[in-house]
């Protein structure tokens, strides 16, 4: 199973929107809407803030937004701010019954 | 409060072996499937094993098959992870994690353990 496709670096100025992508294939973005997005402060755990596409768990801003076209998803974060600055993982179940994370995409913001 | 406590990482040899444990508290953890999932030093996460709320049912990415055994204590809400036959390619941070209950299909992980250090290396 290849990793998710996602752009290694995104940056924007505070107040700005960024959007991410993640490119999977029918076997997996493609195929179902489990598709989540985690966020990641060096030397710490993941914290998911996106789930099944477009859903936000309790407590997560709501800057932040998720959607799906095909087999590719995307991280929308509107009115960066200086916190936003952290590594960004998809993820996506699959057919084989397992997950598959994307590469990773570092967010600066300038 | 939901809590994952991930333990048992270290140095070990190649070839070597490794049990790693991840206690829980704050949930009722018999009814939960449970995921490891791995991070190798400035890389990206990768998924690493899976099991069911029973321990009938295990799942694990291909480069660990019929070396890793995922594996859980349900009276001690625990979650394990024993590691054969280790290679330098999996020296990596190993996390717990929590399939979230408000996914439809429990398919994202809500809560994470802080993450144990494994490194193989000789």
């Amino acid at each position: 199973q290849s990793a998710l496709t996602q752009p290694a670096s995104v940056s924007g100025s505070p107040e700005q929107s960024i959007t991410i992508s993640c490119t999977g294939s029918s076997s997996d973005v493609g195929a179902y809407k489990f598709v989540s997005w985690y966020q990641q402060y060096p030397g710490k755990a993941p914290k998911l803030i996106i789930y099944d596409v477009t859903k936000r768990p309790s407590g997560v801003s709501n800057r932040f937004s998720g959607s799906k076209s095909g087999n590719t998803a995307s991280l929308t974060i509107s009115g960066l701010q200086a916190e936003d600055e952290a590594d960004y993982y998809c993820s996506s179940y699959t057919r084989s019954s397992t997950w598959v994370f994307g590469g990773g995409t570092k967010l600066t913001v300038l | 409060e939901v809590q994952l406590v991930e333990s048992g990482g270290g140095l070990v040899q190649p070839g070597g072996s490794l049990r790693l444990s991840c206690a829980t508290s704050g949930f009722t953890f018999s009814n939960f499937e449970m995921v490891w999932v791995r991070q190798a030093p400035g890389k990206g996460l990768e998924w690493v094993s899976y099991i069911d709320s029973t321990g009938d049912t295990l799942f694990y990415t291909e480069s660990v098959k019929g070396r890793f055994l995922i594996s859980r204590d349900n009276a001690k809400n625990s979650l394990y992870l024993q590691m054969n036959s280790l290679r330098g390619e999996d020296t990596s941070v190993y996390y717990c994690a929590r399939p979230s209950p408000d996914s439809s299909g429990w398919r994202a992980f809500d809560y994470w353990g802080q993450g144990t250090l494994v490194t193989v290396s000789s």
